[in-house]
């Protein structure tokens, strides 16, 4: 089965850092990329940083873009997301999410872990 | 940057009924459209993608349709274990979600 668990979530300080992480298991993690997407409290979903298999292609969101770091251990199957400078507009659960490939291009989403809950405020 | 509108933001419906939703590109995304869908407090799931292919395991009363800017998701029986919200997701260039439409009993 199928597995993505998010965690290192908590509360952190306006300017403060945070570090996710998301354990992978039942695919073979190198033959995916990986994705961050999170949602503020009551809101959408919105799109946060991709990284492919190999970490040769990195993207962020312009809203994070400088702040954030994706990266991932394929030897620990393992997907991190090294958040500085932290907002109080950045408080959002984040989902770790796989890959999804269509047409030679990462397109979709599928399947998600279950969030890990990142609140900044003072 | 490509935005993503979705109508109605909810809607309410009875069990058996039949639930359209519209989800409009500002911009053409050919047929690189998603669906999930997002029960409270869990992660979304992958329902369908490019527009009208669904995912394994999702229930044929799912369905999907349009192209180049405007998309539709049919549920054409709706079940207890659908109430819940559902997002488009475009996937032409970048990635941007719809604000959702928030599936209600009635």
């Amino acid at each position: 089965e199928v597995q993505l668990v998010d965690s290192g979530g908590g509360l952190v300080r306006p300017g403060g850092s945070l570090r996710l992480s998301c354990a992978a298991s039942g695919f073979t993690f190198t033959d995916y990329a990986m994705n961050w997407v999170r949602q503020a409290p009551g809101k959408g979903l919105e799109w946060v940083a991709s990284i492919s298999s190999e970490s040769t292609y990195i993207y962020y969101a312009d809203e994070v873009k400088g702040r954030f770091t994706i990266s991932r251990d394929n030897a620990k199957s393992s997907l991190s997301l090294q958040m500085n400078s932290l907002r109080a507009e950045d408080t959002a659960m984040y989902f770790c999410a796989r890959g999804f490939w269509a047409a030679g291009a990462l397109r979709y989403f599928d399947p998600w872990g279950r969030g890990t809950l990142v609140t900044v405020s003072s | 940057d490509i935005q993503m509108t979705q109508s109605p933001s909810s809607v309410s419906a009875s069990v058996g009924d039949r639930v359209t939703i519209t989800c409009q590109a500002s911009q053409d995304i050919s047929t690189w459209l998603a669906w999930y869908q997002q029960k409270p407090g869990k992660a979304p799931r992958l329902l369908i993608y490019s527009v009208s292919t669904l995912q394994s395991g999702v229930p044929s009363r799912f369905s999907g349709s349009g192209s180049g800017t405007d998309f539709t998701l049919t549920i054409s029986s709706l079940q207890p274990e659908d109430f819940a919200t559902y997002y488009c997701q475009q996937a032409n260039s970048g990635f941007t979600f719809g604000p959702g439409t928030q599936v209600e009993i009635k």
